[in-house]
């Protein structure tokens, strides 16, 4: 049981370029969810998904798309990377039954 | 969306001394949880707490459900090098357009002194 994995680890991109985060749990949660964090600023939600094939905005969604084609899956895109999009991104999931969100050891990435 | 405000914001301590941080909301929460985030790592859940008033321990952490369900406190005991990390306080949202998300606050940055 590996809990919530995310991959890449570490990322280094330029200004422009486009990426793909991916997130993987598999304790059949059935919501998932995308943070950022920056210093001084906790944890800030970017977007989230109650159930397969649904998506919602969170607090700071703008330049970011998501999916969830997978319940086990949910998939963070930057389709044209921003210097502000630096940044440690963290996955999260959670059972409807409780109200316990589980995190991955997170995603870090520099925008040059 | 609604609002939790932790404090203090950091925290430098020697190691051996208790450790006192609160959350404060602008509206109820029924549940409110307490993580951990270690240097370089993912938030890890400490304490939830589901009851006003509920005073819940786990080891030499304690943590308060408040009687208003405006607040929550978090104390720590007799502190060691390793209590070193971000505590976040956390409350799930109430209503059904937001079913599923977690408000959490800015973290408290706990360092202790050897």
């Amino acid at each position: 049981n590996a809990g919530v994995t995310q991959t890449p680890k570490f990322r280094v991109l330029k200004t422009g370029q486009s990426m793909t985060l991916l997130c993987a749990q598999d304790m059949n949660h059935e919501y998932m969810y995308w943070y950022r964090q920056d210093p001084g600023m906790g944890l800030r939600l970017i977007h989230y998904s109650v159930g397969e094939g649904t998506t919602a905005k969170g607090e700071v969604p703008d330049g970011y798309n998501v999916s969830r084609l997978k319940k086990q899956n949910f998939l963070l895109g930057l389709e044209s990377a921003a210097p502000s999009q630096t940044s440690v991104y963290f996955c999260a999931s959670m059972s409807r039954r409780q109200e316990t969100q589980y995190f991955g050891p997170g995603t870090r990435l520099l925008v040059l | 969306g609604q609002q939790l405000n932790q404090s203090p914001q950091s925290m430098f301590i020697q190691e051996g001394e208790d450790v006192s941080m609160n959350c404060t909301s602008s509206s109820i929460f029924n549940t409110w949880l307490w993580y951990k985030q270690d240097p370089g790592e993912g938030p890890v859940l400490l304490i939830a707490l589901y009851k006003a008033g509920e005073l819940t321990s786990n080891g030499r952490l304690t943590a308060q459900f408040g009687i208003t369900r405006k607040d929550s406190f978090l104390n720590i005991s007799a502190s060691i090098p390793s209590d070193v990390g971000i505590y976040f306080c956390a409350g799930p949202s109430d209503r059904g357009s937001t079913l599923g998300r977690l408000y959490f606050g800015r973290g408290t940055q706990l360092t202790v002194w050897p």
